[in-house]
């Protein structure tokens, strides 16, 4: 089972409110990779985790925050959401950072 | 500049055709990743493709890493073949792919 699964599938926001979106995979990968989709832009990584190790991407590492309770779960955090984060947020996982799998995405509009 | 071109931005088909998808990229890259999309759907794996040649069904992809550019191959295409397409080549040793924007592909019956 390659499996990868993401709550909400959509996600209503309020500006200035938090935004929690959660990931999920069972097979065991100990890489969970977090990227953001904008319509006619392609898929750009935010962080990923590397076990218990959080990896956050230069340009967005202010912006996102990330857990990582155990092996299964990842999620990603807007502390305060601005328009500007509306997107689609597809998470994925690998095992040795190779083949990645990927969740069928988060919608997040933020209004 | 872009790291990852892909070619053609969209391609109509008339079923039973062949395809042949484009993916040039300027970065290093460890492997090469090609998925496919639905409208509405998930990304999903076609090849995980380090170098080489590898068949599945009637797909082929080939990574050819010095030359910097893989290949896609749809023989005799179908129409639930319709769908974008996306190359990413796996960079560095963090696994992190860099996206192109993906090939449109209309298959027509």
């Amino acid at each position: 089972d390659t499996t990868v699964k993401q709550n909400p599938r959509y996600k209503l926001a309020r500006v200035g409110k938090p935004v929690n979106l959660i990931c999920s995979q069972t097979m065991n990968h100990d890489t969970m990779y977090w990227y953001q989709k904008k319509p006619n832009q392609a898929p750009k990584l935010l962080l990923f985790y590397y076990d218990k190790i959080l990896n956050r991407e230069a340009d967005t590492f202010e912006k996102f925050q990330s857990s990582r309770p155990n092996n299964s779960f990842c999620s990603l955090y807007i502390g305060s959401a601005g328009l500007e984060y509306s997107a689609m947020y597809l998470c994925a996982s690998s095992r040795d950072r190779y083949e990645q799998y990927f969740g069928p995405g988060t919608r997040l509009t933020v209004l | 500049g872009q790291q990852v071109q892909q070619s053609p931005a969209s391609l109509v088909l008339q079923e039973g055709e062949n395809a042949e998808l484009q993916c040039n990229f300027s970065t290093s890259l460890n492997s090469m990743q090609w998925f496919y999309q639905r409208p509405g759907g998930s990304l999903v794996s076609l090849f995980y493709n380090p170098s080489g040649t590898k068949h599945s069904g009637r797909l082929t992809s080939t990574t050819v890493i010095k030359e910097r550019r893989s290949s896609l191959h749809i023989s005799s295409s179908q129409t639930t073949d319709s769908g974008t397409y996306l190359c990413a080549p796996l960079t560095g040793n963090t696994g992190k792919l860099i996206f192109g924007l993906g090939t449109t592909l209309q298959v027509q019956p």
